[in-house]
């Protein structure tokens, strides 16, 4: 079965300090790969997406993921985080057997320390 | 540029009371969701659907009810509310998987409901 893993909760940096944010994920074929943001009382906004070719591919906010197929892992990442990326982040897959849904991760609540 | 609207926001349900949890979208999309969000779950697919009159069921569609008569409009009805109905449900919807190079989901603000 299809599934998106978030193994990371909760997440504390410090401002201006480097992020990683895990994901990986169970699915047959090639995946559609997502991360969104969601501020709080807020929807869901897209970050970045993958769905074929260049592996490391760039998003909005300074925020870009690197799409590993041997390790099933789809990491987000950001050189220097700011106060405002404190947020919670979600992975997804979309599936393509079938109709064509969406999957999520249970998402990373980051909190960013002044 | 609307994308797409929930209404209401915020709602409070007694237990056994009834009501419809409207979505509308304005890009024209084939493809429209309804997921519930709740603390710790992430997002759970309630009910999806792929063009009008068409639906069918996702993770978790007990409780639930939904109809897509139109393209734009997809509300999700529930019947007698429970406590365990207590969640934010987030309306999405996207273009075709033939279109999958745009095929990102597009989330409404989300309507926080209580049932007490």
């Amino acid at each position: 079965a299809q599934s998106v893993t978030q193994p990371d909760i909760h997440i504390t940096v410090s401002e201006g300090a480097s992020l990683e944010l895990r994901c990986n994920y169970s699915y047959g074929a090639t995946p559609y790969l997502f991360w969104y943001v969601q501020s709080p009382g807020q929807g869901l906004q897209l970050l970045l997406k993958y769905f074929s070719g260049d592996t490391l591919v760039q998003g909005i906010k300074g925020f870009e993921a690197e799409f590993k197929r041997s390790q099933s892992s789809f990491n987000l990442r950001k050189p220097s985080v700011h106060w405002s990326d404190a947020a919670e982040y979600f992975c997804a897959v979309g599936t393509l057997s079938g109709t064509y849904k969406y999957i999520f991760g249970t998402g990373t609540r980051l909190k960013v320390l002044a | 540029n609307a994308g797409v609207t929930q209404t209401p926001k915020f709602r409070i349900l007694k237990i056994g009371q009834s009501m419809t949890l409207q979505c509308a979208q304005d890009m024209n999309h084939n493809y429209m969701y309804w997921y519930r969000q709740d603390p710790g779950m992430g997002l759970k697919l309630i009910y999806y659907s792929v063009g009008a009159g068409i639906t069918d069921k996702g993770e978790v569609p007990n409780g639930y009810n939904v109809s897509r008569s139109t393209t734009e409009d997809f509300p999700l009805r529930l019947e007698l509310a429970a406590p365990s109905q207590t969640s934010v449900y987030f309306c999405a919807s996207s273009r075709p998987y033939r279109e999958r190079a745009k095929a990102e989901a597009f989330f409404g603000q989300g309507t926080r409901l209580t049932v007490v």
